[in-house]
């Protein structure tokens, strides 16, 4: 069945590169997204990648996907106090998003 | 632009009651997705719709029901309300031809 996995907590120093990463199993996904959600809010969208892509980057978020693996990671660089959120990974297949349990990531000054 | 809104931003229901939720999408946007995010539960998908139809539902009982109307609104409907149908309700849309997703605020519902 459809799974997505991701590791619940990730504690970095300010300054340093975080990378959260995610597995999933549905090979028919055709698109890979990040989620952000701060405290009481909702998800807001910091990146996606088509399945037929390996790697994209955007400012200070790079996206890499190995299909063959059905890995997914997002780093970030130069993280910030203000990243500290919780980020969902998702795969996108068959009319609906399957999200991971959502990694708690903790940036310390 | 207008993003991805919804209405009531909470509401607080007792059990056996009914509770309607609201959301519009982005301009352009035909597909909305309801979610359900309840403490522990993580995100949980409930129903898609698209150009009006309802295309996917997720493994949740019938008194969990929406449309969409011809201006691509979305209504989710909960009838009967449990004590465990208090969560954070999310929806989300997307152009058919387009890779972005965007999710609203939420409605976070409450059942006493």
């Amino acid at each position: 069945g459809e799974d997505v996995e991701q590791s619940l907590f990730l504690s970095v120093r300010e300054g340093d590169s975080s990378v959260i990463n995610c597995t999933y199993t549905d090979s028919s996904s055709t698109y890979l997204y990040w989620y952000k959600q701060e405290p009481g809010a909702g998800l807001q969208l910091l990146t996606y990648i088509f399945s037929n892509m390996d790697m994209k980057q955007d400012q200070r978020l790079t996206v890499l996907l190995n299909k063959k693996d059905k890995h997914l990671s997002l780093r970030i660089a130069d993280t910030q106090t203000g990243d500290s959120a919780i980020y969902f990974c998702a795969e996108y297949g068959t009319g609906k998003l399957i999200f991971g349990q959502g990694t708690t990531l903790q940036v310390k000054p | 632009e207008a993003g991805v809104t919804q209405s009531p931003t909470h509401l607080i229901k007792t059990r056996g009651q009914q509770a309607t939720l609201r959301c519009s999408p982005i301009s352009g946007h035909t597909s909305v997705y309801w979610y359900q995010q309840a403490l522990g539960l993580g995100l949980q998908f409930l129903l898609w719709y698209d150009e009006g139809e309802e295309r996917n539902r997720g493994n949740f009982p019938p008194r969990f029901s929406g449309r969409q109307f011809p201006n691509y609104s979305s209504e989710l409907n909960v009838n009967a309300l449990e004590l465990e149908d208090s969560a954070l309700y999310l929806c989300a849309t997307k152009d058919r031809g387009a890779g972005e997703l965007f999710f609203g605020e939420g409605s976070r519902l409450t059942v006493l």
